[in-house]
């Protein structure tokens, strides 16, 4: 079965620490892996990333993606209290027709001032 | 753009009412996506359509919910019965809706709409 496995579930942390969010995965057929941010409202885009090793970056946001040991990591630096949220990791395991992506179940930031 | 545009935000009924949720997709994308998402299970694929056509529906709960297509331009979820279990956001999701071998599609996410079953 499909799945990803994000960890930590929860991270709290002040302003100005870097973080390092983990998400895993096992699927039959990889296309490409996505991570959103998610606050109080609709998952947002955050990087697709396609290929192993090349980084994605947006400010202080970046993320990378290891094919080989099935892994991606999102990185925030000198985190903000606005970066607080759930960020979720998603793969796109199309298989024919199919477009499903799979989510996992997210991991809750919290940044204190 | 407008975005994906969902209706209404929030939605507070009774046990055995019927609920409809209806949702706009960016235009031009050719797949919507309808989740679910509660503490418990996360966010959950519903059922997805491309090109209007419903292609895989192996995630609706069971025979209360239904979902159609009647255009490329808005969708209904509906729900009938309801029951409180069915508390939750209901999201709707657009993207380009492409096949085409090396081309990775996003999903864009509409603002959601929180039902409640009382």
């Amino acid at each position: 079965e499909d799945k990803v496995v994000q960890s930590p579930l929860s991270l709290v942390v002040h302003e100005g620490d870097t973080v390092t969010l983990n998400c895993s995965y096992e699927v039959t057929n990889f296309r490409s892996l996505l991570w959103y941010k998610q606050e109080k409202k609709a998952p947002t885009f955050l990087f697709m990333l396609t290929s192993s090793g090349i980084e994605k970056k947006s400010g202080r946001l970046s993320s990378i993606l290891d094919k080989k040991e099935l892994f991606s990591i999102l990185n925030i630096t000198a985190t903000q209290t606005g970066d607080s949220a759930v960020y979720l990791c998603a793969v796109d395991a199309r298989l024919y027709n199919t477009d499903k992506l799979i989510f996992g179940t997210g991991t809750r930031l919290q940044v204190f001032p | 753009d407008a975005g994906v545009i969902q209706s209404p935000r929030h939605e507070v009924t009774e046990m055995g009412q019927e609920v409809t949720l209806r949702c706009k997709p960016i235009s031009g994308h050719n797949s919507l996506f309808w989740y679910r998402q509660t503490m418990m299970r996360g966010l959950e694929l519903l059922i997805y359509f491309n090109n209007n056509v419903p292609i895989d529906d192996s995630g609706m709960p069971e025979d209360r919910f239904s979902a159609k297509m009647p255009n490329a331009s808005f969708s209904t979820l509906k729900i009938q019965p309801s029951e409180p279990r069915d508390s939750a956001v209901y999201f709707c999701a657009s993207s380009l809706g492409s096949r085409l071998a090396g081309v990775p599609d996003t999903q864009y996410f509409g603002p959601g709409t929180r039902l409640t079953v009382l």
